[in-house]
């Protein structure tokens, strides 16, 4: 079975502050797929970054960065110098692989950042 | 590209009656999903289809059908609404030829049912 846990229910910061959003997965597959979402107050889901169990590579783009550790089972999410425009709920979820290359996302109960000016 | 498109974006059901709800793409993915978010939760796959004709049960299937006689089409029926399905429905699809690439999601339609 898949499991996603986002312990964190909801975080708030201030402008300018980082700050990091926790995902813990469980899993028996040795390929998977980790994924993270954006849902902003629109409602809306927006992809941020897909992950294989095979690239344990740290990934940097802009302002948002990936830390993903196999041996934690962890795919941690940090936003630095956050903005008022950060503010959303963010989703962690997993995708075993399957012969059948189809994707069935498991997700977490997602992290609801405020960032206030 | 319209991307994924869900209708409508906000619906109130009685208790007992039925609806569709419609989602299409014109992306030509052969992979398809419905989901449901309830308030402060994750999304759940309800149905999911691999093509046309194609579709099968996904975590909570209950109380839901679906079809597919098109690609680009994929309605889901709720039969006798109950206050449970109160929730956020969201339409998805993928490109089976990339089938582990992001999955493009529908805005989604708030469903309410008293």
């Amino acid at each position: 079975a898949q499991k996603v846990t986002q312990a964190q229910t909801e975080i708030s910061v201030v402008e300018k502050e980082d700050v990091t959003l926790d995902c813990v997965y469980e899993t028996r597959d040795t390929t998977y797929y980790l994924f993270w979402y954006k849902q902003p107050p629109s409602g809306e889901l927006v992809f941020l970054i897909r992950r294989n169990s095979f690239d344990e590579q740290n990934e940097i783009s802009g302002r948002y960065s990936w830390n993903f550790q196999k041996s934690t089972s962890s795919f941690n999410f940090t936003i630095t110098a956050s903005q008022v425009v950060d503010s959303a709920v963010y989703f962690c979820a997993l995708s075993p692989r399957r012969n059948t290359g189809f994707q069935k996302l498991v997700f977490g109960t997602g992290t609801r950042l405020l960032v206030s000016p | 590209n319209a991307g994924v498109t869900q209708t409508p974006k906000f619906r109130i059901l009685k208790i007992g009656q039925s609806m569709t709800l419609q989602c299409t793409q014109d992306m030509n993915h052969n992979y398809m999903y419905w989901y449901r978010q309830d308030p402060g939760m994750g999304l759940k796959l309800i149905y999911y289809s691999v093509g046309a004709g194609i579709t099968d049960k996904g975590e909570v299937p209950n109380g839901y059908n679906v079809s597919r006689s098109t690609t680009e089409d994929f309605p889901l029926r709720l039969e006798l609404a109950a206050p449970s399905q109160t929730s956020v429905y969201f339409c998805a699809s993928t490109d089976s030829r990339q089938p582990y690439n992001e999955q493009f999601f529908g805005p989604g339609t708030r469903l309410t049912v008293l």
